[in-house]
C-alpha cells in the first residue's frame, strides 16, 4: 500500500524567509500525482500545488515551489518570502490516478512576525 | 459556480445515535470520497465512490455506510454513533476521466462530537 511521511510535526519560519517542508512517499507505481494542501484555521483544505510524476520539471506557484526527487521519493516544499497569512497546517498527498489520495500526517508551519 | 457542500457544519449527538453527513457536490464529478481528520493521523480514507450505486470501503470504514443514488450526493451514516467518532470529517469529489488532473476538491468539512 502506498504511504505519505511528513517527518516534521511543526516547523517555524520568520516572515520573509524561506522554510522547507519534508514530504517522502513509498509507491510501486511510474505515472501518479503528487499534492501539497494547505489548511489554515478555518479548516478549508486549499490545494497549493500539484506535481505529475512524468514530468522531470518541478512544479512552481509564485511563491510555492517543489523539489520533487522521483528516485528518492522524495517531494518537498519550499515556501519563498514567507508571509503571517501562510500559517497554516500543510498536508502532502498522493494519487494514483483516479484513486483517493493518501495524505501525510501534517506539518504544522508557524510564521513569526 | 460549481462547489461542494456539506451539512451540517456541526453536530453533537449521543452515543448509540444514528447519524448521517450530507454531502452535495455540483461539479457533476463521478467520484467521491470521506475522510476523517484527526489530530496526528492526518486525513484518512472512510468510503469512497466511483459513481452511482458504486461504494467502496476505506482504510476506516468500520461503524460508517453510504450510498449512491444520485451523482450530486453522497451521505454518510454513522450507524450507531460512538466517542471514537468524534472528529472533523470531509466530503471531496473528483473527476474520473484518465488524462484528467484528478484533483480533489474538498467540502468545507463538518465538526462532529459524539457525546
Amino acid at each position: 500500500a502506498q504511504t505519505v511521511t511528513q517527518s516534521q510535526p511543526e516547523m517555524s519560519v520568520q516572515e520573509a524567509e524561506t522554510v522547507t517542508l519534508s514530504c517522502t512517499y513509498d509507491t510501486s507505481e511510474s505515472d501518479y500525482y503528487l499534492f501539497w494542501y494547505k489548511q489554515p484555521p478555518s479548516r478549508q483544505m486549499i490545494l497549493v500545488i500539484r506535481q505529475e510524476a512524468y514530468k522531470q520539471q518541478n512544479a512552481t506557484e509564485n511563491r510555492f515551489s517543489v523539489n520533487f526527487q522521483k528516485a528518492a521519493k522524495s517531494f518537498s516544499l519550499k515556501i519563498s518570502d514567507s508571509q503571517l497569512g501562510d500559517a497554516a497546517m500543510y498536508f502532502c498527498a498522493y494519487r494514483f490516478r483516479d484513486t483517493p489520495l493518501v495524505f501525510g500526517k501534517g506539518t504544522r508551519l508557524s510564521v513569526i512576525a | 459556480d460549481a462547489e461542494i457542500t456539506q451539512s451540517p457544519r456541526h453536530k453533537i449527538t449521543e452515543t448509540g445515535r444514528q447519524v448521517t453527513l450530507a454531502c452535495h457536490q455540483t461539479w457533476n464529478h463521478n467520484n467521491m470520497f470521506w475522510y476523517r481528520q484527526d489530530l496526528g493521523h492526518g486525513l484518512r480514507l472512510i468510503h469512497y465512490s466511483y459513481g452511482v450505486q458504486d461504494t467502496n470501503k476505506g482504510e476506516v470504514s468500520d461503524g460508517y455506510s453510504v450510498s449512491r443514488s444520485n451523482t450530486e450526493d453522497l451521505p454518510l451514516t454513522l450507524e450507531s454513533a460512538a466517542s471514537s467518532q468524534t472528529s472533523v470529517y470531509f466530503c471531496a469529489s473528483s473527476e474520473g476521466q484518465r488524462g484528467s488532473s484528478y484533483e480533489q476538491y474538498f467540502g468545507p468539512g463538518t465538526r462532529l462530537t459524539v457525546t
